[in-house]
């Protein structure tokens, strides 16, 4: 079992969709988890990160942890075109930093 | 990836051969880290530095080797290049382990022939 998993895709929504990325963890000493995005041949960004059980929005971007569920989800809302890129899931645990393969989300006008 | 470069960006080599690839930030940030990203396998660490000369090995360290000798420059080494070694590496730096954000360099490609 990967010790971050996402589900590759390519998922694909119409604009101005709410696209839903999922990720799920197996360590439940993880501390903080993270959401980046990646362009196609360009390096990860951060888009947020979230530490407790619950919601944290920020502008169009929400991610939601349940921490007993080891799960951690992305939504996008009123999707963009520009918002098509892969979308990589990360959790640290200590020192290290683990990340999942990502999922490419595709925004169809 | 303001403040943080690699060179060369692209490379082309032959199995067998050593290769050194370079991170240089302009932060100051303590911490320092060496990724490849491999399709299916997301980013995995390569090898982590914490200060100049301090090293650790991260979850796919054969193969590779690595030095800091100043705070703005971690070195990434393979010493004899493999094929399974192509790749995407990057580099990416932190103010510390706990701190939230990760930023990244642009990236290097290469390939081992």
């Amino acid at each position: 079992q990967k010790e971050v998993e996402q589900n590759s895709g390519p998922l694909s929504v119409p604009e101005g969709a709410i696209a839903s990325l999922n990720c799920t963890y197996s360590d439940r000493g993880s501390q903080s988890f993270f959401w980046y995005r990646q362009y196609s041949g360009k390096s990860p960004e951060l888009i947020m990160f979230i530490y407790s059980n619950g919601d944290k929005e920020d502008g169009r971007f929400t991610a939601q942890l349940n921490k007993a569920s080891q799960y951690v989800s992305l939504l996008i809302r009123d999707s963009q075109p520009s918002d098509s890129a892969t979308y990589l899931c990360a959790v640290r645990v200590n020192n290290d930093m683990r990340f999942g393969a990502g999922t490419r989300l595709t925004v169809k006008p | 990836d303001a403040g943080i470069t690699q060179s060369p960006r692209h490379k082309v080599t032959e199995t067998g051969t050593p290769v050194t690839l370079r991170c240089h930030q302009t932060e100051n940030h303590r911490y320092m880290y060496w990724y490849r990203q491999d399709p299916g396998h997301g980013l995995r660490l390569i090898h982590y530095s914490y200060g100049v000369k301090d090293t650790d090995k991260g979850e796919v360290s054969d193969g590779y080797s690595v030095s800091r000798s100043k705070t703005e420059d971690f070195l990434l080494t393979l010493e004899s290049a493999t094929s399974s070694q192509t790749s995407v590496y990057f580099c990416a730096i932190s103010e510390s382990p706990g701190q939230e954000t990760q930023y990244f360099g642009p990236g290097t490609r290469l390939l081992v022939l």
